[in-house]
């Protein structure tokens, strides 16, 4: 299938090592934001999210960081595998009532043996 | 697998044609949201419905519309396909149409309107 992300900035690393994928956000009212894994030909996946109440969150390998002073969002992958090879994006709920996300740009990530 | 699905999966169109998207949303979701993905870029929101209303929408033109049924699934039509409807079509499902709740995304269907 076609590639997501042909022309998107690109991290590499080395297997085993940590990732770290960074976002800004856009709008300073947003209170909810949501890290979203695609793989080529498919629909984001959901990794994890954090409230704008709080400024970390801790999954299965993956740690998320909000710092509202900036309007920036990290994510952070420990021991990194070929499996995480992917683009990653960030998305931010706009205030308004209901679940709309604004996404950012995206970030590839290749994981190299 | 996130239990929300789209059909088809692929769809060739001409310019000018109207097509029909189709999404099932998750067991248990009441909300179904529409986005927009063109190639190397992020999704971009179409609208949402909730409890079968269009409760929010995004900067797409009218010829966008949709429906949602009383099972929760909806539609995705388009009119008078232009050739920059070419694009990847997502639906997300989520729980009770308000903010802060995960959004879950089917896997797409891809358009080429040629």
């Amino acid at each position: 299938g076609e590639s997501v992300g042909l022309h998107l900035p690109t991290l590499s690393v080395q297997e085993g090592d940590n990732s770290i994928i960074n976002c800004a956000y856009s709008n300073s009212a947003s209170d909810y934001f949501i890290w979203y894994k695609q793989e080529s030909g498919k629909g984001p996946q959901f990794i994890i999210d954090i409230r704008s109440n709080m400024d970390k969150r801790q999954g299965q390998r993956v740690t998320v960081l909000l710092n509202k002073t900036v309007k920036h969002l990290s994510l952070q992958i420990a021991a990194t595998q070929p499996g995480d090879s992917a683009v990653y994006f960030c998305a931010e709920n706009s205030p308004g009532g209901y679940n709309k996300l604004i996404f950012g740009a995206g970030t590839r990530l290749a994981v190299h043996p | 697998e996130t239990g929300v699905t789209q059909s088809p999966t692929h769809l060739i169109k001409t310019r000018g044609q109207q097509v029909t998207l189709r999404c099932s949303s998750q067991s248990g979701h009441n909300t179904v949201s529409w986005y927009q993905q063109a190639l190397g870029q992020g999704p971009q929101f179409i609208f949402q419905y909730y409890r079968e209303e269009e409760n929010g929408r995004g900067n797409f033109p009218p010829r966008f519309s949709g429906l949602q049924f009383p099972n929760y699934s909806s539609e995705l039509n388009v009119n008078a396909l232009e050739l920059d409807d070419s694009a990847l079509y997502l639906c997300a499902s989520s729980f009770d149409g308000q903010m802060n709740t995960e959004a879950f995304f089917g896997q797409g269907t891809r358009l080429t309107v040629v």
